[in-house]
């Protein structure tokens, strides 16, 4: 079973906005990370924020962590059509050893 | 640095028949995971693995077993294949302390099953 929720599942944008997706868990967590997919591919880590972090930036990436409301959001600024790709983020809990993935939203940038 | 490795990429196989895939990490990693991702489940723990002890298991039924080898090379076998295992198997890699830092994915395993 997934731990957590995406909002939204899908999201259009043009080319320079900025792209916002929310993800929301159910359990107390050590991480949460975010990760990207092309097409069906392998994943590939965008970052990770820990527990007793709030706030976290790379590159063009911000990622928040609210653990009072067990939610988490990840912007993208100044979007680029190579930013199209399916967003998940995922969490551990102590000692655990597995990611715990949500749902996913797919982003789709237009030139 | 070579990244994560999957073999083989594409699969095809009819029910009831067994598959092997196979998983090499990224030179240095020790902790390998396997997920398995299919439109309706989204993306599932099937097991993690540290110096050759799975240290733990998703919720999958026995049919789906795992083992590693001491080169940290993973293989995960599926025996009597249903039509729902067709899906995208992915393996992971990382130092040691398994989903606590970041994950290397492989490109997956695409399996059907028929």
């Amino acid at each position: 079973s997934q731990q957590g929720e995406e909002d939204p599942q899908a999201l259009s944008i043009q080319e320079g906005e900025n792209a916002t997706m929310n993800c929301s868990y159910k359990t107390s967590i050590n991480n949460l990370q975010w990760y990207r997919q092309n097409s069906g591919r392998g994943l590939v880590h965008l970052i990770l924020i820990r527990s007793n972090e709030r706030e976290k930036h790379s590159g063009r990436l911000r990622v928040t962590l609210d653990t009072s409301k067990k939610s988490s959001s990840l912007l993208i600024t100044a979007s680029r059509a190579a930013d199209t790709a399916s967003y998940f983020c995922a969490t551990d809990e102590w000692d655990d050893y597995k990611l715990s993935f949500g749902a996913g939203t797919t982003v789709t940038v237009r030139a | 640095k070579a990244g994560v490795t999957q073999t083989p990429r594409y699969l095809i196989k009819t029910r009831g028949q067994q598959v092997t895939l196979s998983c090499s990490p990224i030179s240095g990693h020790r902790s390998v995971s396997w997920y398995q991702q299919t439109p309706g489940q989204g993306l599932q723990f099937l097991f993690e693995y540290f110096s050759e002890t799975q240290r733990n298991k998703g919720n999958f039924p026995g049919r789906f077993s795992g083992r590693q080898f001491s080169n940290s090379r993973s293989e995960m076998n599926v025996s009597t294949l249903e039509l729902g295992d067709s899906a995208l198997y992915l393996c992971a890699s990382s130092w040691g302390q398994g989903a606590m830092v970041e994950q290397f994915f492989g490109p997956g395993t695409r399996l059907t099953v028929l």
